[in-house]
């Protein structure tokens, strides 16, 4: 079974620095792209970018660009999300998600809460 | 302001069939497949339609896709109290080199 297992839920201060991860099993890590959303409270889906895990190639929106970096280690299957300096803007529900070319993400890590505030 | 327009909401009772709406341009949904998710309460997006009309493995034939031009269509029949949900469509844009998404349509089963 294809499956996306994402790190737990954090709590953090603004400027603080944190990355978020999520792990691949039940296939070839490699073969498919890895895409990021964030889902903020009651609100919808926003695609932030993603990573070929075959060569760390990624393609960012530029709503994010600048402020987040996406990363994989393709020999532990597992691909991140970080910030260098979290504002509590940042507070919201990211989910990772395979990917294939055309964007078809499927299927969906379970998601990490991130809540930052003072 | 999302690049795909859905309604924000739509309801019907159950066994009636509901459509939502989504509307783009032809640098996302003129020139791409569009794909549906169904967000379920307090869990994460699941795919639902890909590349416009195809159901995934374990999803019921009530559930179908369709495009023409620049809009797609999500269509349930048949409703049931289960699929009171957010649907989300999505598409890549071309011109964005980004992966859009619609806002969201709340389906209320009455």
């Amino acid at each position: 079974e294809v499956q996306l297992v994402q790190s737990g839920a954090e709590v953090k201060k603004p400027g603080e620095s944190l990355r978020i991860s999520c792990k691949g099993s039940g296939y070839s890590f490699t073969s498919y792209w890895i895409s990021w959303v964030r889902q903020m409270p009651g609100k919808g889906l926003e695609w932030m970018g993603r990573i070929d895990p075959s060569d760390s190639y990624t393609n960012y929106s530029p709503s994010f660009q600048g402020h987040v970096t996406i990363s994989a280690d393709k020999s532990i299957s597992t691909a991140y999300l970080q910030w260098s300096s979290l504002k509590a803007s940042d507070t919201a529900m990211y989910y990772c998600a395979t990917a294939d070319s055309s964007g078809v993400l499927d299927p969906w890590g379970q998601g990490t809460l991130v809540t930052v505030s003072s | 302001q999302s690049v795909l327009t859905q309604p924000p909401s739509a309801s019907g009772t159950p066994g009636q069939r509901v459509t939502i709406s989504c509307s783009g341009s032809s640098s996302n949904i003129g020139s791409n497949t569009v794909n549906w998710y169904q967000q379920l309460p307090g869990t994460a997006p699941k795919l639902l339609i890909y590349s416009n009309n195809q159901r995934p493995s374990g999803v019921p034939d009530r559930f179908s896709g369709s495009k023409s031009g620049t809009s797609a269509s999500l269509a349930i029949s048949g409703l049931q109290s289960e699929d009171e949900a957010d649907y989300y469509c999505a598409a890549w844009d071309d011109s964005l080199n980004v992966l859009v998404f619609g806002g969201g349509t709340k389906l209320t089963v009455l």
